[in-house]
């Protein structure tokens, strides 16, 4: 159980266009999830965080307007990266926590490049 | 905000020794120490998870201690084998804040 999809798994697209990832927790109900970037040799960076039906939080430095999240039920939260450019290529990795409070399941993540 | 330490960052072991890695945090509200193995270009595997009112887990060959007065929390691997060569990452957790706080990581070798 407790399992955590991410789509797509890889994904280029060019400058100044816009992407989107979807979470999806597969067999439970994610009350928040989080969102996080990584970088090559780097460790995972929290974006934000979003629990159902309310507004993203988003961590200091991460600009907004520029990574939308919308969490819009239980199952799944979209991060759109608007306008993106090639600095945004990354590793993006979402996780969800459930009933057990604590522990954080993984989405598999989306390698983004942007050219 | 949360710092969270990891030491060392990289370990390099002899199959068959042991391995200890140490994570150094600073909200004495966490309440939840998550170890992790993330493979190249893979999601984190949590391995171990230790509460705040226990001391110490063991599970096989991994074992984590907790010292909260201290702040740190440390994972313990024995008879190591090639195929523990990754990268760890320990991940407080806050629940002020809400949210899971990811350690500097380790990469560990081990050789075979």
């Amino acid at each position: 159980g407790a399992v955590v999809s991410q789509h797509p798994s890889w994904v280029i697209c060019k400058s100044g266009t816009s992407v989107k990832i979807e979470c999806r927790s597969l067999d439970f109900q994610a009350t928040t999830m989080f969102w996080y970037r990584q970088f090559p040799k780097q460790s995972l960076m929290l974006m934000a965080t979003s629990n159902e039906g309310s507004k993203a939080t988003y961590e200091q430095g991460v600009e907004k307007d520029k990574f939308l999240i919308n969490h819009a039920s239980l199952t799944l939260s979209t991060l759109t990266v608007t306008s993106a450019h090639p600095e945004d290529s990354s590793f993006y990795i979402c996780s969800a926590t459930g009933g057990n409070r604590y522990e954080q399941y993984f989405g598999p993540g989306t390698r983004l490049t942007v050219t | 905000g949360e710092n969270v330490e990891q030491h060392p960052s990289t370990l390099s072991v002899q199959e068959g020794d042991s391995a200890v890695i140490k994570c150094t945090y600073s909200d004495s509200a966490s309440n939840y120490f998550p170890w992790y193995k993330q493979e190249l270009g893979k999601r984190p595997q949590l391995i171990i998870d230790i509460r705040s009112n226990v001391g110490e887990k063991k599970d096989q060959r991994i074992a984590v201690t907790l010292n909260k007065t201290a702040k740190h929390f440390s994972l313990h691997i024995t008879e190591t084998q090639p195929e523990d060569s990754a990268v760890y990452f320990c991940a407080p957790f806050a629940p002020g804040t809400y949210k899971y706080i990811f350690g500097t990581g380790t990469r560990l070798k081990v050789l075979a």
